[in-house]
């Protein structure tokens, strides 16, 4: 099954605007954690949300976590064109004894207009 | 010193060549990783290192190869690789699995 899954794939805002992003899983988790990629690079940590926290905030980002909806969002606030990225939630799972799993969704395509 | 390098970063490479990727990091993290990630797909796993020691393979095919020579450093060894294999490599590091990881620049590879 697809664990992570964001929602848009794709938006598109105006600098200064706020931009969400939905994250929706399928299994329990131990956290969720929050990345951004520019286009062909290597992806940059933005926040890890453990599965007893609801909310976490670090400069313009607040990510929220719904363990009973299996949701998370990710808000940005006041946008700027550096915003413009990829961005992937992944879930940490449980996956058994000794075992470690991170999954990536697929992604949102946040396009920021100067 | 937070960053993870990876050399090199571009690679082609024939289809019975044997090349190794390299990834290294001086942040005394103790969880490493390798990753490969298509054009506009997210990353997948492919191998974990906690404490020098391999802790989980992906089922990824026996053409990849890793290696962990010490804490600071992983290889990722190639042999006859598919032209499907192309993709972008990347490295990864943590504290300990389980906490945020620290993403290389990656190796773009192309199996020709």
């Amino acid at each position: 099954s697809q664990q992570g899954e964001e929602d848009p794939q794709a938006l598109s805002i105006q600098e200064g605007e706020n931009a969400t992003m939905n994250c929706s899983y399928k299994t329990s988790i131990n956290n969720l954690q929050w990345y951004r990629q520019n286009s062909g690079r290597g992806l940059v940590h933005l926040i890890l949300i453990r599965s007893n926290e609801r909310e976490k905030h670090s400069g313009r980002l607040r990510v929220t976590l719904d363990t009973s909806k299996k949701s998370s969002s990710l808000l940005i606030t006041a946008s700027r064109a550096a915003d413009t990225a990829s961005y992937f939630c992944a879930t940490d799972a449980n996956s058994g004894a000794g075992s470690y799993q991170l999954t990536f969704g697929k992604g949102t395509k946040l396009s920021v207009i100067p | 010193d937070t960053e993870v390098t990876q050399t090199p970063k571009h690679l082609v490479m024939g289809m019975t060549n044997k090349k190794s990727l390299k990834c290294e990091q001086h942040m005394g993290h103790r969880a490493m990783y390798w990753y490969k990630q298509k054009a506009k797909k997210p990353p997948e796993l492919m191998f974990v290192y906690s404490y020098e020691k391999l802790s989980i393979n992906e089922s990824v095919p026996s053409r990849f190869s890793p290696e962990c020579p010490n804490s600071s450093l992983l290889n990722l060894h190639l042999h006859a690789l598919q032209p499907e294999d192309s993709a972008l490599y990347l490295c990864a590091s943590s504290q300990t699995v389980r906490n945020l990881q620290y993403f290389g620049p990656g190796t773009r590879l192309t199996v020709t």
